[in-house]
């Protein structure tokens, strides 16, 4: 079942900006991860950030989790072409062990 | 170092054969998890493995899935009869028991079925 939602669905920006992502979820969770897939490809494992972490960075990017408000940002900096891809948020939740529940996805285009 | 393969990469088949995808995971990794993508639903967890035992398989659509994971090195999905509205993206994933939950999942490529 769909757990986390992303916004926006689609993010068009140039090279250099920077793109920022939202995830939403509804239950309790142990920890949320950001993949990355390229067109044709698998997913990739951006970063996780546990239940009780605000903040984490890696990179270029910086996630956080406000488990208040049940959401989570992705920030991409300095956004290169490469960047282009589809970014999903996935949670682990507190009563599911090691299922990942993965939101619809952002569409991320960087262009030249 | 290897990751998550999986075979075929494309399967275009008649509705009502067989159809069996198959995944070897990162060599070491407990877990396994099939896993299928479609524009409508997204990504949706099919059923997963701890040690070659199923621990979840209540997201398999019905009874003409099924899955198997024989040894730590090798799994298969199996469609039987297929039928149009299986048509998606299958992936598999493993990852390490150590940590926990707290652990990322190594996805494949995906098989990419198409059911006519």
């Amino acid at each position: 079942s769909q757990q986390g939602e992303e916004d926006p669905q689609a993010l068009s920006i140039q090279e250099g900006e920077n793109a920022t992502m939202n995830c939403s979820y509804k239950t309790s969770i142990n920890n949320l991860q950001w993949y990355r897939q390229n067109s044709g490809r698998g997913l990739v494992h951006l970063i996780l950030i546990r239940s009780n972490e605000r903040e984490k960075h890696s990179g270029r990017l910086r996630v956080t989790l406000d488990t208040s408000k049940k959401s989570s940002s992705l920030l991409i900096t300095a956004s290169r072409a490469a960047d282009t891809a589809s970014y999903f948020c996935a949670t682990v939740n507190s009563n599911s062990g090691y299922a990942l529940n993965f939101g619809k996805g952002t569409s991320l285009l960087v262009t030249p | 170092d290897a990751g998550v393969i999986q075979s075929p990469r494309h399967e275009v088949t008649e509705m009502g054969q067989e159809v069996t995808l198959r995944c070897k995971p990162i060599s070491g990794h407990d877990y396994l998890f099939w896993y299928r993508q479609t524009m409508m639903r997204g990504l949706e967890l099919l059923i997963y493995f701890n040690n070659n035992v199923p621990i979840d398989d209540s997201g398999m659509p019905e009874d003409r899935f099924s899955a198997k994971m024989p040894n730590a090195s090798f799994s298969t999905l199996k469609i039987q009869p297929s039928e149009p509205r299986d048509s998606a993206v299958y992936f598999c994933a493993s990852s390490l028991r150590q940590g926990g939950s707290n652990q990322p999942q190594h996805f494949g490529d995906g098989t990419r079925l198409s059911i006519l």
